[in-house]
């Protein structure tokens, strides 16, 4: 079945850099595109990322644009979100999730259980 | 921009619950519902609009065009209790979410 597992998240100090892995199985992970989205602490979602099927484009909401970096590595079935300068404002819940590819519309059909990155001093 | 409304409500079982999307802008259909459990992760109900993802119970259904969404349950169980958003993909990256709205079992 698919199952996406995020990984990398913990306390980081502000300004400190933090990595974020999400590795993929059950399906072929080359085909898609997947997409980071996070949710601080009882607040809503935020879409932050996505990267196309073959790593080719990425692109960026304006409040990370610039201090994440999202890659992918299809012959490990996996994504990396490298996140730098971080602030109080980056403390959520981050998860990464996969687009269906099969429709016109951005749709987000199998979302990891997310990881908890904390801001904090 | 995507707005919901309300921002949360409470039904009773068995009952009928609408959930409001407005856009900014004329988005078509490029409209998706989800539901987030409590500690769980945000899964699709809603596609493009009026579409059932697999796997959702019938009595979910939504509606809409241009500017204006709904997401209606008919027949409320208790394993609705959550919170719904909708997502809007006009155009897109970026993608944006409504606020939510936290569905209570009365």
């Amino acid at each position: 079945q698919v199952k996406l597992v995020e990984s990398g998240g913990g306390v980081v100090q502000p300004g400190r850099s933090l990595r974020l892995s999400c590795t993929a199985s059950g399906f072929n992970f080359g085909s898609y595109g997947f997409h980071w989205v996070r949710q601080a602490p009882g607040k809503g979602l935020e879409w932050l990322a996505l990267i196309w099927f073959d790593g080719s484009n990425q692109f960026y909401a304006d409040s990370v644009k610039g201090r994440f970096t999202l890659s992918r590595d299809n012959s490990k079935n996996s994504l990396s979100l490298e996140m730098a300068s971080l602030s109080d404002d980056d403390t959520a819940v981050y998860y990464c999730a996969r687009e269906r590819r099969d429709l016109a519309i951005a749709l987000l059909d199998y979302w990891g259980p997310g990881t908890l990155v904390t801001v904090s001093s | 921009q995507v707005t919901q409304s309300p921002s949360s409500l409470s039904a009773s079982v068995g009952g009928r619950v609408t959930i409001t999307c407005r856009a900014s802008q004329n988005i078509g259909t490029f409209l998706n519902w989800y539901q987030q459990k409590p500690g769980e992760a945000p899964r699709p109900l809603i596609y493009a609009a009026s579409n059932l993802q697999s796997g959702v119970p019938s009595r979910f259904s939504g509606s809409g065009s241009g500017t204006y969404f709904t997401l209606t349950i008919n027949g409320l169980q208790p394993d609705d209790l959550a919170t719904y958003y909708c997502q809007q993909s006009y155009r897109a990256p970026p993608l944006t979410f409504g606020g939510g709205t936290k569905v209570e079992i009365k």
